[in-house]
């Protein structure tokens, strides 16, 4: 059964560094998603992405994230200048195509920001 | 905003037992509302997708229901496993569909 991959599946990083999380979504999917979970804490959405850019994202996704579809299959999450707060666990998901169907995740990253 | 609420937050039960979890949110206007299971460090699994224009769905022993006028949807659990033992949450749409709002889940475990 076709699922959505992530990697790294964990990562620690200084302070101040750049990171890139990186999601391949199911392959007949054309609405794709990126989450987080503090630990402990509920699972919060981060933006949307649709045909080739941004359709939502919350008060969380600010000018340090960024989202990109490089190519065909990855999807990809970019932290520029991480924070110690950016430390939780990263989880993409996608959808094939109406808001009536479910979300796909995939297995997440975890992000430890040190 | 729509608001998510799970209760209760842990439940233990003994292998055997029958329960219910609880999710309740107060935009009453949702598309459908999603029940998935978390395993400690580990991603979402999808569990049962209701629509908003049923009222219940079964997927073996579990048995989603949703009263979107109360604002309320159960996940009944029958005859439970160990294997059961997870966190489960409740999730919905938001008008436009492109975020899920999630409850904080039900911490269940089940003991053998």
């Amino acid at each position: 059964e076709p699922e959505v991959t992530q990697t790294p599946s964990h990562q620690v990083t200084q302070m101040g560094q750049e990171v890139i999380l990186r999601c391949v979504p199911i392959s007949n999917h054309l609405y794709f998603y990126w989450y987080r979970q503090i630990l402990g804490q509920k699972v919060e959405f981060l933006v949307s992405f649709y045909n080739n850019e941004i359709s939502e994202k919350s008060e969380i996704f600010d000018d340090q994230f960024s989202v990109e579809r490089p190519d065909g299959s990855n999807f990809t999450l970019k932290i520029r200048s991480t924070k110690l707060e950016d430390s939780a666990m990263y989880f993409c998901a996608s959808r094939r195509r109406e808001s009536q169907e479910t979300q796909y995740f995939g297995p997440g990253t975890r992000l430890l920001v040190l | 905003k729509q608001e998510v609420t799970q209760i209760p937050a842990a439940l233990s039960v003994p292998e055997g037992e029958n329960l219910v979890l609880n999710c309740s949110f107060t935009d009453s206007a949702i598309y459908n509302l999603q029940w998935f299971r978390q395993d400690p460090g580990k991603g979402l699994t999808s569990l049962l997708l209701i629509q908003s224009s049923q009222r219940e769905q079964t997927s073996g022993r579990l048995n989603a229901s949703l009263d979107k006028s109360s604002g309320r949807s159960t996940l009944y659990i029958a005859a439970s496993q160990p294997g059961d033992s997870a966190t489960y949450l409740c999730a919905v749409p938001s008008s436009t569909g492109n975020q899920f709002y999630f409850g904080t889940g039900t911490s269940l475990t089940v003991i053998p």
